[in-house]
């Protein structure tokens, strides 16, 4: 019943190395968001697919990188962390021309050491 | 371009309190506004909405109007729980492809 589900929930890891967040909707959404939450609870836009193609990149060092194997699935792959991006990165999902209305996962807690 | 800002928390209240948490925005056209609500250890939800202006959206007690004169969008409720304890964030959207921006969201905490 899960409408949009994230794994894994937590994620401890050392600087240095890659690592991967998944992202899956069952809502039938065709446009899929990464957001970025910091320590003091800012929310702000990282990526946006729609469709699998890359629709919103907004000023991210490019060692993110999302990949949308299809509409239903928006993964975040992280190369070379460093400890700023530990933070809570959420996935949400949206139909378009729906006012925008989006749906969040329950949060990934990147912790990097 | 577009932003968000809402008043500073923590809110502290007690139960049965009156709560409002002050929203204004900052955009170009007109764009659809949003309360999302984060519980402890969870992810966000939507609250209510609006989108267009004079609309009120409701849910759950709460309520906020989408007033274009003041580019305001104030969240209230009439009588706060404890159950009701939550970071409240307030956001804007623009039509077809566009992000949501956030405001910084309001701690709320109910005692009690």
């Amino acid at each position: 019943d899960t409408a949009v589900s994230q794994t894994p929930k937590y994620l401890v890891t050392q600087m240095g190395n890659d690592k991967s967040i998944k992202c899956e909707q069952n809502l039938g959404h065709d446009t899929m968001y990464w957001y970025k939450q910091d320590s003091k609870k800012f929310l702000k836009i990282m990526f946006s697919y729609n469709n699998k193609e890359l629709i919103i990149n907004e000023t991210v060092p490019n060692r993110f990188s999302p990949k949308s194997p299809d509409k239903a699935h928006l993964n975040l792959h992280i190369n070379s962390l460093e400890l700023g991006d530990s933070a809570v990165y959420f996935c949400a999902s949206s139909s378009p021309g729906g006012y925008n209305e989006q749906f969040f996962g329950p949060g990934t807690r990147l912790t990097v050491l | 371009g577009n932003s968000v800002t809402q008043m500073e928390g923590p809110v502290t209240l007690s139960e049965e309190a009156f709560l409002t948490i002050n929203c204004t925005y900052t955009a170009t056209g007109y764009p659809s506004l949003f309360w999302y609500v984060q519980y402890p250890g969870e992810g966000l939800q939507l609250l209510l909405k609006a989108t267009k202006a004079d609309d009120k959206g409701s849910n759950k007690g709460f309520e906020a109007t989408y007033r274009k004169e003041t580019t305001s969008f104030h969240l209230e409720k009439g009588s706060v729980q404890v159950s009701d304890s939550a970071v409240y964030f307030c956001a804007l959207s623009g039509t077809g492809f566009q992000k949501l921006v956030f405001g910084t969201g309001t701690r709320l905490l109910v005692s009690p």
